[in-house]
């Protein structure tokens, strides 16, 4: 299993950015997927999920309103769309996976993608 | 939705046995079987080593063993290694419309 994030970076307050996580070695259509972050220093705060279809998803709500996950399964990429950015949004975000369809915990991270917000 | 509460800090020597705290309520720890821990090394991603409260996933050792009693649950280490010094988070599922909520956070420290 491999979980690859990329489209981190340093942008001001209320721009946008789209995270993408590349995911390879499981039937990525089979499992739920999520995104949690770490801001530096801190502890992990669980972002966003979205099943395996794609048809469900759930956000924290410190994001709702304000990001977007999505799923591409023919390209095995997960996707968030963040909006609106705060300086409290900087962060590492990983990719997750979980174990099963339902709730789940998260059996395997990516090395995370670096979001800086700061004018 | 707020954190649930971890210890900050623990340690313990080498082949003693610690234990790690979270407490939650029951709209999460208290109401279902979806606690998980995860063990987070400096400049490392998190790697998940108990889920549905007491399971272990293939590859983490038999030394780490989870429980759960009312809204708190447990993560024991037995047979202290080096190897174990890192950060603890604990994970629930919850009720709240922020579907999974993440402990404070523990540092074990092996003396």
């Amino acid at each position: 299993v491999r979980l690859l994030e990329s489209g981190g970076g340093l942008l001001q307050p209320g721009g946008s950015l789209r995270l993408s996580c590349a995911a390879s070695g499981f039937t990525f259509s089979s499992y739920a997927m999520s995104w949690v972050r770490q801001a530096p220093g801190k502890g992990l705060e669980w972002v966003s999920g979205i099943s395996g279809s794609g048809g469900s998803t759930s956000y924290a709500d410190s994001v709702k309103g304000r990001f977007t996950i999505s799923r591409d399964n023919s390209k095995n990429t997960l996707y968030l769309q963040m909006s609106s950015l705060r300086a409290e949004d900087t962060a590492l975000y990983y990719c997750t996976k979980g174990i099963r369809v339902g709730v789940t915990p998260f059996d395997y991270w990516g090395r995370g993608t670096l979001v800086t917000v700061s004018s | 939705q707020s954190a649930l509460t971890q210890p900050a800090s623990v340690s313990g020597s080498p082949g003693q046995s610690i234990t790690i705290s979270c407490t939650g309520t029951s709209s999460d720890v208290g109401g279902y079987n979806y606690v998980s821990w995860y063990q987070q090394h400096p400049g490392k991603a998190p790697k998940l080593m108990i889920y549905d409260v007491s399971n272990r996933p293939s590859g983490v050792s038999n030394r780490f063993s989870g429980s759960k009693s009312g809204n708190t649950a447990s993560l024991t280490i037995s047979g202290l290694q080096a190897e174990d010094e890192a950060d603890y988070y604990c994970n629930s599922y919850t009720i709240s419309s922020t579907l999974y909520v993440f402990g404070t956070g523990t540092k074990v420290t092996v003396l």
